[in-house]
């Protein structure tokens, strides 16, 4: 069972547009990443989280700990944007190990 | 400060065959981690080391090993390749100490078994 869920798996929009992908995780989390992945690229990482929000030029990030949940805002989506974005926690401890969830692939049409 | 290197960025063998794959870290890094990502199971933890140490392992056959070098460099294999073995294969750097969890992903190798 993935412990990490995201939603929704697959989004279109119109360039411009406000968009948002969810991210929830079933126990206590250390941080939480948000990270990018191109067609046939790498893995960017966008954001790490552990509290409150985070923003970088089109892109923020919120997390939730009571909730469990966290959110990727992207404003003024532009047909650059398309790529697959995937949330992925680390559960602390001794190690860097992730969980990841399953992706949601985004798709900005001018 | 050069980011994470992975070598070859492309790869083809046929089942039955061994493979090893190189992950060089973010200077000062001593924590990698390795992920397999399929289009089937998306990105699953393989195993990490830290200070040539395993420190952690995911839920794969004995078929996939690894080590870690003094200077932090890592490398992993894989023994007796089945097609299911196909996939990226990425690493990730990070200072691997308590609190510091920001992660660097490489380019990943693309694993292809005939």
């Amino acid at each position: 069972k993935n412990e990490v869920e995201q939603s929704p798996q697959n989004l279109t929009a119109q360039e411009g547009e406000f968009i948002t992908i969810n991210c929830s995780y079933s126990v206590g989390i250390s941080a939480l990443h948000w990270l990018q992945q191109h067609p046939g690229g790498g893995i960017v990482s966008l954001f790490m989280l552990s509290s409150g929000k985070k923003k970088h030029g089109r892109l923020i990030a919120t997390i939730n700990i009571q909730e469990k949940h966290s959110s990727l805002h992207i404003t003024a989506s532009h047909p650059r944007d398309s790529a697959v974005y995937i949330c992925a926690a680390h559960y602390g401890g001794a190690t860097n190990k992730l969980i990841f969830g399953t992706g949601t692939l985004l798709a900005v049409q001018p | 400060k050069a980011g994470v290197t992975q070598t070859p960025r492309y790869l083809i063998k046929t089942r039955g065959q061994q493979v090893t794959l190189s992950c060089s870290p973010i200077s000062g890094h001593r924590s990698v981690s390795w992920y397999q990502q399929t289009p089937g199971q998306g990105l699953q933890f393989l195993f990490e080391y830290f200070s040539e140490t395993q420190r952690n392992k995911g839920n794969f056959p004995g078929r996939f090993s690894g080590r870690q070098f003094s200077n932090s460099r890592s490398e992993m294999n894989v023994s007796t390749l089945e097609l299911g073995d196909s996939a990226l294969y990425l690493c990730a750097s990070s200072l691997g100490t308590t609190r510091s969890y920001e992660q660097y992903f490489g380019p990943g190798t693309r694993l292809t078994v005939t």
